[in-house]
Protein backbone atom coordinates (compact mmCIF):
# COMPACT_ATOMS: atom_id res chain seq x y z
CA UNK A 1 0.00 0.00 0.00
CA UNK A 2 1.10 3.72 -0.31
CA UNK A 3 2.41 5.94 1.71
CA UNK A 4 0.07 9.20 0.65
CA UNK A 5 -3.60 7.95 -0.27
CA UNK A 6 -4.78 9.07 -3.81
CA UNK A 7 -8.26 8.29 -5.52
CA UNK A 8 -7.36 5.89 -8.30
CA UNK A 9 -9.22 7.77 -10.89
CA UNK A 10 -10.91 10.87 -11.68
CA UNK A 11 -12.90 12.10 -14.64
CA UNK A 12 -14.14 15.50 -16.04
CA UNK A 13 -15.45 16.56 -18.79
CA UNK A 14 -13.23 19.37 -21.23
CA UNK A 15 -13.20 22.48 -20.45
CA UNK A 16 -13.60 21.76 -16.08
CA UNK A 17 -11.81 21.54 -13.82
CA UNK A 18 -10.21 18.69 -12.03
CA UNK A 19 -9.50 18.14 -8.63
CA UNK A 20 -6.92 15.43 -7.62
CA UNK A 21 -6.44 14.97 -3.56
CA UNK A 22 -3.14 13.37 -1.93
CA UNK A 23 -3.76 12.96 1.87
CA UNK A 24 -1.59 11.16 4.32
CA UNK A 25 -0.50 11.62 8.20
CA UNK A 26 2.76 12.44 7.58
CA UNK A 27 1.87 14.88 5.21
CA UNK A 28 0.99 18.12 7.03
CA UNK A 29 4.44 19.61 7.83
CA UNK A 30 6.18 18.14 3.93
CA UNK A 31 5.90 20.05 0.64
CA UNK A 32 3.97 17.94 -1.73
CA UNK A 33 4.86 17.48 -5.58
CA UNK A 34 2.70 16.34 -8.48
CA UNK A 35 3.79 14.37 -11.46
CA UNK A 36 1.72 13.63 -14.49
CA UNK A 37 2.51 10.62 -16.75
CA UNK A 38 1.03 9.81 -19.86
CA UNK A 39 1.23 6.56 -21.06
CA UNK A 40 4.49 5.25 -22.60
CA UNK A 41 6.14 8.47 -21.75
CA UNK A 42 8.43 9.32 -18.53
CA UNK A 43 6.89 11.68 -16.11
CA UNK A 44 6.76 15.39 -16.06
CA UNK A 45 7.18 17.31 -12.88
CA UNK A 46 3.58 19.64 -12.56
CA UNK A 47 4.03 20.91 -9.10
CA UNK A 48 6.56 21.27 -6.93
CA UNK A 49 6.47 22.79 -2.97
CA UNK A 50 3.06 22.55 -2.91
CA UNK A 51 2.13 25.31 -5.44
CA UNK A 52 4.75 26.07 -7.74
CA UNK A 53 4.61 25.27 -11.29
CA UNK A 54 7.77 24.78 -13.06
CA UNK A 55 8.82 26.88 -16.09
CA UNK A 56 6.74 25.17 -19.46
CA UNK A 57 3.93 23.98 -17.16
CA UNK A 58 0.65 25.29 -18.00
CA UNK A 59 -1.42 27.95 -15.95
CA UNK A 60 -4.11 25.41 -15.82
CA UNK A 61 -1.90 23.64 -13.27
CA UNK A 62 -2.32 24.62 -9.64
CA UNK A 63 -1.52 23.38 -6.73
CA UNK A 64 -2.46 23.78 -2.74
CA UNK A 65 -2.34 22.22 0.61
CA UNK A 66 -3.89 22.16 3.80
CA UNK A 67 -3.70 19.88 6.31
CA UNK A 68 -2.62 16.77 5.62
CA UNK A 69 -4.63 17.02 2.43
CA UNK A 70 -2.37 18.59 -1.19
CA UNK A 71 -4.95 19.18 -3.77
CA UNK A 72 -3.58 19.42 -7.77
CA UNK A 73 -5.60 21.67 -9.78
CA UNK A 74 -5.93 21.84 -13.20
CA UNK A 75 -8.76 23.90 -14.48
CA UNK A 76 -10.37 24.49 -18.87
CA UNK A 77 -8.99 20.85 -18.57
CA UNK A 78 -8.09 19.55 -21.82
CA UNK A 79 -7.95 16.12 -23.68
CA UNK A 80 -4.24 16.35 -23.55
CA UNK A 81 -4.40 16.20 -19.79
CA UNK A 82 -5.68 12.26 -19.81
CA UNK A 83 -2.49 10.64 -17.99
CA UNK A 84 -1.69 9.15 -14.49
CA UNK A 85 -0.88 11.73 -11.63
CA UNK A 86 1.17 11.03 -8.52
CA UNK A 87 1.96 13.01 -5.54
CA UNK A 88 4.88 12.80 -3.67
CA UNK A 89 6.30 14.33 -0.57
CA UNK A 90 9.78 14.15 1.33
CA UNK A 91 9.49 12.59 5.12
CA UNK A 92 11.86 11.91 7.60
CA UNK A 93 14.67 9.48 5.83
CA UNK A 94 11.90 8.25 3.14
CA UNK A 95 10.16 9.41 0.05
CA UNK A 96 6.82 9.32 0.28
CA UNK A 97 4.49 8.22 -2.77
CA UNK A 98 0.67 8.26 -3.63
CA UNK A 99 -0.54 5.15 -5.97
CA UNK A 100 -1.48 7.68 -8.50
CA UNK A 101 -4.88 8.65 -9.86
CA UNK A 102 -5.88 8.26 -13.49
CA UNK A 103 -7.70 10.87 -14.94
CA UNK A 104 -9.54 10.85 -17.68
CA UNK A 105 -11.34 13.75 -19.67
CA UNK A 106 -14.55 12.59 -21.32
CA UNK B 1 19.44 19.24 -19.75
CA UNK B 2 19.47 15.97 -21.85
CA UNK B 3 19.38 12.49 -20.02
CA UNK B 4 19.83 9.37 -22.08
CA UNK B 5 19.56 5.90 -20.30
CA UNK B 6 21.20 2.71 -21.83
CA UNK B 7 18.69 -0.07 -23.70
CA UNK B 8 16.56 -2.46 -22.39
CA UNK B 9 17.47 -5.53 -21.05
CA UNK B 10 16.02 -9.13 -20.30
CA UNK B 11 17.74 -10.70 -17.42
CA UNK B 12 17.12 -13.92 -15.55
CA UNK B 13 16.14 -14.16 -11.74
CA UNK B 14 18.46 -13.73 -9.46
CA UNK B 15 20.89 -11.74 -12.47
CA UNK B 16 22.13 -8.23 -11.87
CA UNK B 17 21.12 -5.90 -14.20
CA UNK B 18 22.57 -2.32 -14.33
CA UNK B 19 21.63 0.97 -15.90
CA UNK B 20 23.48 3.81 -17.02
CA UNK B 21 21.87 7.23 -17.30
CA UNK B 22 24.39 9.51 -19.67
CA UNK B 23 23.76 13.26 -18.46
CA UNK B 24 24.36 16.93 -20.51
CA UNK B 25 23.95 20.15 -20.59
CA UNK B 26 24.43 21.24 -16.98
CA UNK B 27 27.19 20.64 -14.43
CA UNK B 28 26.78 16.84 -13.02
CA UNK B 29 28.12 17.76 -9.78
CA UNK B 30 25.88 19.94 -8.74
CA UNK B 31 22.27 18.47 -8.33
CA UNK B 32 21.12 15.05 -7.34
CA UNK B 33 20.29 12.10 -9.00
CA UNK B 34 17.19 9.95 -8.60
CA UNK B 35 16.34 6.39 -9.71
CA UNK B 36 12.17 5.24 -10.39
CA UNK B 37 10.86 2.43 -11.24
CA UNK B 38 7.41 1.91 -12.76
CA UNK B 39 6.24 -1.88 -12.83
CA UNK B 40 3.00 -2.65 -15.47
CA UNK B 41 0.12 -2.14 -13.77
CA UNK B 42 1.81 -0.32 -10.91
CA UNK B 43 2.66 3.66 -9.70
CA UNK B 44 5.74 4.99 -9.90
CA UNK B 45 7.98 4.62 -7.11
CA UNK B 46 11.13 6.06 -5.91
CA UNK B 47 14.11 3.74 -5.62
CA UNK B 48 16.95 6.27 -4.46
CA UNK B 49 19.45 8.78 -5.16
CA UNK B 50 23.03 9.66 -5.42
CA UNK B 51 24.76 13.51 -4.74
CA UNK B 52 27.16 13.08 -7.74
CA UNK B 53 29.91 15.55 -6.36
CA UNK B 54 30.84 12.53 -3.18
CA UNK B 55 28.65 9.46 -4.20
CA UNK B 56 26.96 9.58 -0.61
CA UNK B 57 23.66 7.58 -1.43
CA UNK B 58 20.27 7.12 -0.14
CA UNK B 59 18.09 4.67 -0.83
CA UNK B 60 14.14 3.69 -0.17
CA UNK B 61 13.78 0.73 2.59
CA UNK B 62 11.99 -1.31 -0.24
CA UNK B 63 14.72 -1.59 -2.38
CA UNK B 64 17.99 -1.36 0.14
CA UNK B 65 20.67 -4.11 0.07
CA UNK B 66 19.30 -5.08 -3.43
CA UNK B 67 20.16 -1.38 -5.24
CA UNK B 68 23.53 0.60 -5.94
CA UNK B 69 23.69 3.89 -7.53
CA UNK B 70 27.28 5.68 -8.37
CA UNK B 71 28.13 8.69 -10.16
CA UNK B 72 31.20 8.97 -12.57
CA UNK B 73 32.10 12.53 -12.54
CA UNK B 74 34.80 11.87 -15.20
CA UNK B 75 31.84 11.10 -17.59
CA UNK B 76 28.91 12.99 -16.56
CA UNK B 77 27.21 8.92 -15.96
CA UNK B 78 25.47 7.55 -13.01
CA UNK B 79 24.97 4.14 -13.02
CA UNK B 80 22.12 2.30 -11.02
CA UNK B 81 22.81 -1.63 -10.23
CA UNK B 82 19.66 -4.01 -9.15
CA UNK B 83 20.55 -7.25 -7.51
CA UNK B 84 18.92 -10.69 -7.11
CA UNK B 85 16.13 -9.71 -10.08
CA UNK B 86 12.90 -11.61 -9.42
CA UNK B 87 9.94 -10.91 -11.62
CA UNK B 88 8.03 -8.66 -10.03
CA UNK B 89 11.21 -6.49 -10.76
CA UNK B 90 10.44 -6.43 -14.31
CA UNK B 91 9.46 -2.72 -15.40
CA UNK B 92 10.56 0.53 -16.78
CA UNK B 93 13.45 2.42 -14.58
CA UNK B 94 14.09 6.43 -15.08
CA UNK B 95 17.03 8.66 -13.70
CA UNK B 96 15.67 11.87 -13.35
CA UNK B 97 17.39 15.30 -12.06
CA UNK B 98 16.24 17.78 -9.87
CA UNK B 99 17.76 21.04 -12.13
CA UNK B 100 16.69 23.95 -9.99
CA UNK B 101 17.38 23.51 -6.52
CA UNK B 102 20.35 21.70 -4.45
CA UNK B 103 17.95 20.31 -1.59
CA UNK B 104 17.83 16.49 -1.19
CA UNK B 105 13.96 17.16 -0.99
CA UNK B 106 13.42 19.25 -4.02
CA UNK B 107 11.92 16.47 -6.57
CA UNK B 108 13.78 16.05 -10.11
CA UNK B 109 12.65 17.77 -13.25
CA UNK B 110 14.13 16.05 -15.73
CA UNK B 111 13.69 13.01 -16.87
CA UNK B 112 15.16 10.29 -18.90
CA UNK B 113 13.45 8.35 -21.64
CA UNK B 114 13.24 5.52 -19.19
CA UNK B 115 14.85 1.93 -19.43
CA UNK B 116 12.67 -1.42 -20.06
CA UNK B 117 13.97 -4.39 -17.57
CA UNK B 118 12.18 -7.51 -18.57
CA UNK B 119 13.29 -11.00 -15.67
CA UNK B 120 12.12 -13.80 -16.66
CA UNK B 121 13.44 -17.70 -16.92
Amino acid sequence: SSDLTQPPSVSVSPGQTAAITCSGDRLGDKFACWYQQRPGQSPVLVIYQDDKRPAGIPERFSGSASGNTATLTISGTQAMDEADYYCQAWGSSAVLFGGGTKLTVL
Amino acid sequence: VHLVQSGGEVKRPGATVRISCKTSGYTFSDYFMHWFQRAPGEGLEWMGLVDPEDGKTFYSSNFQGRVTITADTSTDTVYMDLTSLRREDSATYYCAVTSYCTSITCPPDYWGQGTLVAVSS
